[in-house]
């Protein structure tokens, strides 16, 4: 099946400082991916949706002047996390849209990246 | 879009047979119902997809009724691992999904 990874798995920051995570689709190309953000004990929240080559379009509520997003090519997304502070503490997921021998579209999903902000 | 419903949490044993309901009362014609499996610290990753009737994997049964308004996912005889939480979940417009909850299972020895 297709494969999306997520880099790094998990990252330690001072507050303040920025953090840049990446998601590549390794055998297709994507021209959308999404990032999500899972706080502990809860469910997936999307965040936004990035599109190759062109600007991301962010969920109600996320500040986009703070999480960054990046589509430059059709198998890398980045998510850079501006003056990241502890309350950005999270697990951070990115997803990619593809089929898979027989199957309808289906989501394929990064690793995740624990960031963990000091 | 389809609104989904499922059990917040479900207890077994190992080697039990465990099924999961998802309610989607307002599902779409044409939506099919994928179910994904999410381990701590992971990402979630596929399990199953139906738009009727049963299909079975290595992996699970799907039961979904002929009025498509919920599905079953079956888990037969399951083990310490598959310990997850499950997400039900109709297709998003161009890939966007939006999780519910999700069901958290604890196998237990």
């Amino acid at each position: 099946g297709a494969v999306v990874s997520q880099h790094p798995s998990w990252v330690i920051c001072k507050s303040g400082t920025s953090v840049k995570i990446e998601c590549r689709s390794l055998d297709f190309q994507a021209t959308t991916m999404f990032w999500y953000r899972q706080f502990p004990k809860q469910s997936l929240m999307l965040m936004a949706t990035s599109n190759e080559g062109s600007k991301a379009t962010y969920e109600q509520g996320v500040e986009k002047d703070k999480f960054l997003i990046n589509h430059a090519s059709l198998t890398l997304s980045t998510l850079t996390v501006t003056s990241a502070h502890p309350e950005d503490s999270s697990f951070y997921i990115c997803s990619a849209s593809g089929t898979s021998g027989d199957r309808d579209t289906e989501a394929f999903f990064g690793q995740g990246t624990r960031l963990t902000v000091v | 879009l389809a609104k989904t419903t499922q059990p917040i949490s479900m207890d077994s044993y190992e080697g039990q047979e465990v099924n999961i309901t998802c309610s989607h009362n307002n599902i779409a014609t044409n939506d099919y119902i994928t179910w994904y499996q999410q381990f701590p610290s992971q990402g979630p990753r596929f399990i199953i997809q139906g738009y009727k009737t049963k299909v079975t994997n290595e992996v699970a049964s799907l039961f979904i009724p002929a009025d498509r308004k919920s599905s079953t996912l079956s888990l037969p005889r399951v083990s310490l691992s598959d310990t997850a939480v499950y997400y039900c979940l109709p297709p998003g417009q161009g890939g966007k999904l939006i999780f519910g909850q999700g069901t958290e299972l604890s196998v237990k020895p």
